[in-house]
């Protein structure tokens, strides 16, 4: 059964530095996307960007470049979602999902992250 | 960046109602676009992929068309369980953006 198992809800500081997991279990880790998505208390799906854990070729949205890095490590099958500096706004659940290798939709998702930022 | 408007994005409607939504893309996608559904407090899930294809276990009053701009997703005969937020998403070109939404809601 192919399950994506994402890290526990976190509470943070403005300013602080933060990395969140998603970890992929009952398929090939490495030949299949895994992509973030954010979603902003009470709003839509926002993608922010895809990562091949094969050799971590990794494409952002516009809106995410530079704001969040996206890495994975294939060996434990995990990928990360992280920030430098978090801010209030960065207030969300954000969800990993891996992507499909025929049509490119997410077919399996992770249960969400949420995470707080505030002072 | 392909920007995908979805309408209505609120609707309500009985138990039993057919209901129809619309995705149109800012540019031609081909059939790159998937249908999610997502309950309060959930996880998205994926009903339709490639604008038309059911995905594995998903109730047949489930079905979606269209290609290139303008795409539907209809739900035959909505049932207590269909009501949530409905998400269309093109796969077409990088990013890979979202519909705003359709909340459907129990009248």
């Amino acid at each position: 059964e192919v399950q994506l198992v994402q890290s526990g809800a976190e509470v943070k500081k403005p300013g602080e530095s933060l990395k969140i997991s998603c970890k992929g279990s009952g398929y090939s880790f490495s030949t299949n996307w895994i992509g973030w998505v954010r979603q902003m208390p009470g709003k839509g799906l926002e993608w922010m960007g895809i990562i091949y854990p094969g050799d971590s070729d990794t494409r952002y949205s516009p809106s995410f470049q530079g704001q969040v890095t996206i890495s994975a490590d294939k060996s434990i099958s995990t990928a990360y979602l992280q920030w430098s500096s978090l801010k209030a706004s960065d207030t969300a659940i954000y969800y990993c999902a891996r992507q499909s290798n025929w049509a490119y939709d997410f077919d399996y998702w992770g249960q969400g992250t949420l995470v707080t930022v505030s002072s | 960046d392909i920007q995908l408007t979805q309408s209505p994005s609120f609707l309500s409607a009985y138990v039993g109602d057919r209901l129809t939504i619309t995705c149109r893309a800012s540019q031609g996608i081909s059939s790159h676009l998937a249908w999610y559904q997502q309950k309060p407090g959930k996880a998205p899930k994926l009903l339709i992929y490639a604008a038309s294809t059911l995905q594995s276990e998903v109730p047949s009053r489930f079905s979606g068309s269209g290609s290139g701009t303008e795409f539907t997703l209809t739900i035959s005969s909505l049932q207590p369980e269909d009501f949530a937020t409905y998400y269309c998403q093109q796969l077409n070109s990088y990013p890979l953006t979202f519909g705003g939404g359709t909340k459907v809601e129990i009248k």
